[in-house]
């Protein structure tokens, strides 16, 4: 059974804190590592799509980085911000051309 | 439209009743999902369509589900006789890829469905 975990299923901090998240995912068969953000009320929204071992991606004060052999990756939010609360979802993308989704990092942040 | 469309986006049933649910994804994305989130769970696979095609049926929880897409655009997911446990958040999303994993997704806002 493919699975995809991800942690802290929560976390609240502070505006201006720096934080991050984590990923982790079957090392065989890998093709891809989505990260998406899920604000309420609104529709899923694609940070990143990761293929290579090693890839760091960065969009402002976000960033991720991809581990394949070891199957995790971190993403992580520099000073974060009250319009960053949102819940982060991961999702594994094997050789069978369905992606696996993570339960989500729900975060907020107190201004 | 700019984004995936989903409609209705709340529909409150009877148990028993059948309901349809509609997806209007980017033009041009010849990829499409749909996906259900219930509560406390994690997105779960249904069905993906590449064109009007569906390669891969293997999400949907049983023979009550049904979705079509015609014109390689609209797609309708279809639930007959509908029970309580199919509350859930059913979610749309296409893709320009051709069915890779390597795609980004753009979702719809979802069609949040509730049987009493």
């Amino acid at each position: 059974i493919l699975n995809v975990e991800q942690s802290p299923q929560s976390l609240h901090v502070q505006e201006g804190d720096s934080t991050n998240f984590t990923c982790s995912f079957p090392s065989s068969n890998f093709y891809a590592l989505h990260w998406y953000r899920w604000e309420t009320a609104k529709s899923p929204e694609a940070l990143f799509v990761m293929t290579l071992n090693g890839d760091e991606k960065k969009k402002g004060r976000i960033s991720a980085t991809l581990n394949t052999k070891e199957g995790y990756s971190y993403l992580y939010i520099k000073g974060s911000q009250p319009e960053d609360s949102a819940t982060y979802l991961c999702a594994f993308g094997g050789n069978n051309r369905k992606l696996i989704w993570g339960l989500g990092t729900s975060l907020a942040v107190n201004p | 439209g700019a984004g995936v469309s989903q409609s209705p986006s709340n529909k409150v049933t009877e148990k028993g009743k059948d309901v349809e649910l509609r997806c209007d994804p980017i033009s041009g994305h010849t990829a499409l999902y749909w996906y259900r989130q219930s509560l406390g769970q994690g997105l779960e696979f249904l069905i993906y369509f590449q064109g009007n095609s569906a390669p891969d049926k293997s999400g949907l929880p049983s023979d009550r589900f049904s979705a079509e897409r015609t014109g390689g655009s609209v797609s309708t997911l279809t639930i007959q006789r509908t029970q309580q446990e199919d509350s859930a958040v059913y979610l749309c999303a296409s893709s320009r890829s051709s069915g890779s994993n390597t795609g980004e997704l753009f979702f719809g806002e979802g069609s949040r469905l509730t049987v009493l």
